[in-house]
């Protein structure tokens, strides 16, 4: 079975800094991937950035970049310049492939994240 | 724009009066997921389609079910809904690719009170 970790209920960073959100992992599978989604309160997840098990390099999107150290089953999404749009429930989830084709995501409980001025 | 859309954004119903919550998408994605996000909490898996196959998850219980009759629509029946079903319901897309990113792409959300 696979568990997704993250520690930090909530988060706060001061607009333009930097921020850690801290997710660890457990899975018996090879292959697999890692995303994170950020969910405003509008309710919408939104895709952030993604990590395969096998990229030798972490995964960057604009100001999102993913700290993935494969030793430690860690996946940490790292936010560069935080903005006020940035206040929202992020999630960390891992991928494993469904008997019958598609992706199950397994979410972790998420932390949330308030930038403030 | 491509995107999923989720009608109605909120529902309410009557303890036990069956209710449909409808999901459309023009992404033209083979794989369609549903998933239940009670008050903070994570998303759960229901059910997804794998085009036409339907694929439960072991422990969605037999209350919700679910149809789609074509690539762009899927439907979630719940059929006698509880108190404990109240909660925000997802729908989700992605092109499955094999082992590529194949990223669910998320709607808005309808959010479902039970009276």
């Amino acid at each position: 079975a696979q568990k997704i970790t993250q520690t930090q209920p909530g988060m706060f960073v001061q607009e333009k800094e930097a921020v850690t959100l801290d997710c660890t992992y457990d899975t018996s599978d090879q292959s697999y991937g890692l995303f994170w989604y950020k969910q405003p309160s509008s309710g919408e997840m939104i895709f952030l950035i993604y990590q395969g098990s096998y990229d030798e390099q972490n995964a960057t999107e604009g100001r999102y970049s993913l700290n993935f150290q494969k030793a430690r089953k860690s996946a940490n999404l790292v936010i560069s310049a935080s903005q006020l749009g940035d206040s929202a429930m992020y999630f960390c989830a891992m991928r494993s492939v469904r008997t019958g084709g598609g992706n199950k995501l397994t979410f972790g409980t998420g932390t949330q994240l308030k930038v403030e001025l | 724009d491509a995107m999923v859309i989720q009608n109605p954004r909120y529902q309410v119903t009557q303890f036990g009066k069956p209710v449909t919550l409808s999901c459309s998408q023009t992404l033209n994605h083979n794989v369609m997921y549903w998933y239940q996000q009670k008050s903070s909490q994570a998303p759960k898996l229901l059910f997804h389609y794998y085009d036409k196959d339907f694929n439960n998850e072991a422990d969605t219980p037999d209350n919700f079910q679910s149809r789609r009759p074509n690539t762009s629509f899927c439907f979630l029946d719940i059929r006698s809904p509880g108190l404990g079903d109240a909660a925000m319901y997802l729908c989700a897309t992605s092109r499955d690719i094999g082992q590529g990113v194949s990223e669910q792409f998320f709607g808005p959300g309808t959010r479902l009170t039970v009276l």
